[in-house]
């Protein structure tokens, strides 16, 4: 079955510090989404990438989708505080079939 | 406010004993996925309803089931409890069967003991 990936598995950095988690499925996949999970928390929707290639911004996070659609990567720039918590990958093989979690990347930031 | 509601938010149950956990989707959302998530590990998906059938069903065995009604809410069962289902149970909630993302509850937290 369809696996995801994610490393690494845990990222302690600076504040102010830049910060990456890399995401690889075993299949092509239809689209690739991240959540990020508050310590405690449940995993909040961050953004989905369809587009073969495709890079997505928002504010300091940027977003990549890889060429063949088996990857993906999130990159923040300058962490604080409150980028704290879980990111997770998780993707669909298929647009509308399940979402396969990675394990997730687990970042702490030191102010 | 994450907009999908779960009760209970805890629950302890004795092993071999039955639980359902339920789930109100975010309002305008007609699909309900639900996933297990053991500590520091990620989601696992148990199934999906969709127009009140079981569209879609992960690695679970049959004691867990599942239910959708008219109203797009939902509940999960789980018979005969082992100390292994203790986890953290998700609902998430999505328009269109997930296509443009989910919108996550803050789960409730079983105990099996």
């Amino acid at each position: 079955g369809q696996q995801v990936m994610q490393i690494p598995q845990y990222q302690h950095v600076q504040e102010g510090e830049d910060f990456t988690t890399y995401c690889n499925s075993s299949t092509t996949l239809s689209n690739i989404q991240w959540y990020k999970q508050r310590p405690g928390g449940h995993p909040v929707f961050l953004i989905q990438l369809v587009k073969s290639g495709e890079v997505k911004k928002q504010k300091r996070l940027t977003f990549q989708f890889g060429e063949a659609k088996k990857n993906s990567s999130l990159h923040i720039t300058a962490t604080q505080t409150t980028d704290v918590g879980t990111y997770f990958c998780a993707g669909q093989e298929t647009s509308g079939s399940r979402l396969t979690f990675g394990e997730g990347t687990q970042l702490t930031v030191n102010p | 406010d994450a907009g999908v509601t779960q009760s209970p938010t805890h629950l302890i149950k004795t092993r071999g004993q039955q639980v359902t956990l339920r789930c109100s989707p975010k309002s305008g959302h007609d699909t309900v996925s639900w996933y297990q998530q053991a500590l520091g590990q990620g989601p696992q998906f148990i199934f999906q309803y969709y127009e009140e059938e079981e569209r879609q069903r992960g690695n679970f065995p049959d004691r867990f089931s599942g239910h959708q009604f008219p109203n797009y809410s939902s509940e999960l069962n789980v018979n005969a409890l082992l100390l292994g289902d203790s986890a953290l149970y998700l609902c998430a909630s999505s328009l269109d069967q997930g296509r443009y993302g989910y919108t996550f509850g803050s789960g409730t937290r079983l105990t099996v003991v």
